[in-house]
Order: C-alpha cells, then sequence, then structure tokens
C-alpha cells in the first residue's frame, strides 16, 4: 500500500498570512502515464469533502487562485497565498495512483 | 448540477448488515467510477472501495478493513450505486460517502454499529 503522510496536523493561521502543507509518499506517485496521482482535498465544518488540486497542481473548477500545489515525486505542497476565513476547515492529500489512501488530515483554524 | 444523495444509514447491531445506496443524478452515471468512502466520528477520511464503469471492466476494489465483507455494485439503469455491508463491527460506525470520479461527493449518511 502506498502511504501518504501530511504535517503539520495543525494549523493556525492569521487572515491574510500564508499556509503551507506537507504530503509525503512512501512511493512515487508518478504513473507511466506521465500524471502524477496526488490531489488535495477540504472539508469545510459539516460538510463533504470538496476538491482543490488534481495532479499535483491543477486547481479544480471554481477554486481560488490563492491555492497552488507543486511536488513531484514523492513531495508535495499545498500553499494558500493568503488565508481567508472560509478556509477553515481540514485538508487532505490522497493518492489515487494505487487504490486510494488518504493523508490523516490538517486542520486549519483562524488565530 | 451533480446530485448525490446517500440512504439507507442507521443502527445496527455487531454482526448484521445493511444496505446502502447512492442515487445520482446530473451526469452521465454509466461512464463513472464509483467510491465510497467513510469518516468515522472526529476523524479522518477513509477509502472503502470503489467500482469501475463498465466501459472500464466494472470490477471492484476494496480497502483491507473491509474486503470480504462489503460488496460495491451498481444498477447504471436506475444510476444507483449500493454498499452492502456484512458482518458489521463497531469499527465500522462512521458516516459513508459516494462519491464520483473521487470528484463530486455527496452529503454522506449515517451508519452506527453498536449493541
Amino acid at each position: 500500500d502506498i502511504v501518504v503522510t501530511q504535517t503539520p496536523l495543525s494549523l493556525s493561521v492569521t487572515p491574510g498570512q500564508p499556509a503551507s502543507i506537507s504530503c509525503k509518499s512512501s512511493q512515487s506517485l508518478l504513473h507511466s502515464d506521465g500524471k502524477t496521482y496526488l490531489f488535495w482535498y477540504l472539508q469545510k465544518p459539516g460538510q463533504p469533502p470538496q476538491l482543490l488540486i488534481y495532479e499535483v497542481s491543477n486547481r479544480f473548477f471554481g477554486v481560488p487562485d490563492r491555492f497552488s500545489g507543486s511536488g513531484s515525486g514523492t513531495d508535495f505542497t499545498l500553499k494558500i497565498s493568503r488565508v481567508e476565513a472560509e478556509d477553515v476547515g481540514v485538508y487532505y492529500c490522497m493518492q489515487s495512483i494505487q487504490l486510494p489512501f488518504f493523508g490523516q488530515g490538517t486542520k486549519l483554524e483562524m488565530k | 448540477e451533480v446530485q448525490l444523495v446517500e440512504s439507507g444509514g442507521g443502527l445496527v447491531k455487531p454482526g448484521g448488515s445493511l444496505r446502502l445506496s447512492c442515487a445520482a443524478s446530473g451526469f452521465t452515471f454509466s461512464y463513472a467510477w464509483m467510491s465510497w468512502v467513510r469518516q468515522a466520528p472526529g476523524k479522518g477520511l477513509e477509502w472503502v472501495g470503489r467500482i469501475k464503469s463498465k466501459a472500464d471492466g466494472g470490477t471492484t476494489d476494496y480497502a483491507a478493513p473491509v474486503k470480504g465483507r462489503f460488496t460495491i455494485s451498481r444498477d447504471d439503469s436506475k444510476n444507483t450505486l449500493y454498499l452492502q455491508m456484512n458482518s458489521l463491527k463497531t469499527e465500522d460506525t462512521a458516516v459513508y460517502y459516494c462519491t464520483a470520479n473521487m470528484v463530486d461527493w455527496g452529503q454522506g449518511t449515517l451508519v452506527t454499529v453498536s449493541s
């Protein structure tokens, strides 16, 4: 099984400041088709998860451009350039190069 | 607009069975790879299993904790996904979400396994 591990597990950020979450995979997520199967989700309180980023760095429809994803191989990062109040929730990375596996989640709260 | 509506959750005793349904609309269900993801109270997301589209073979895959106990099926004529859960354990207590292609998600249905 390919395991993904997130750090930190919690973040307290002042509105307008940046935030960064790391996701490390136990194996490379680069597929032979050239795609890298790493995704980022945000689960806001009381809601189902919503897709933010697919294949490392592609923002899903309607996702603000303050969210960006980067990385390759086994190391990935989600960055929020300027955190807003609506960004509060739990962020998950997920790999799907093999059977899908979610990271433990990173809880983002406002300072 | 994509809609996924889960139903069938409830309270069941350990060792019991339950069948969840997920009614889909707003997209071509037969083309989608459909998955179930669960979330135990206060915990993170756990992928449960999936069924591929018939065009991609219609095969199923399961996470280790549920393999042999849970069965995923689909009825493309009814745009409905199913999760048959047998031999339920207390650790299966969770909100169960259905998701289309791991992109669109339902609101979830709560399954509580308790004596």
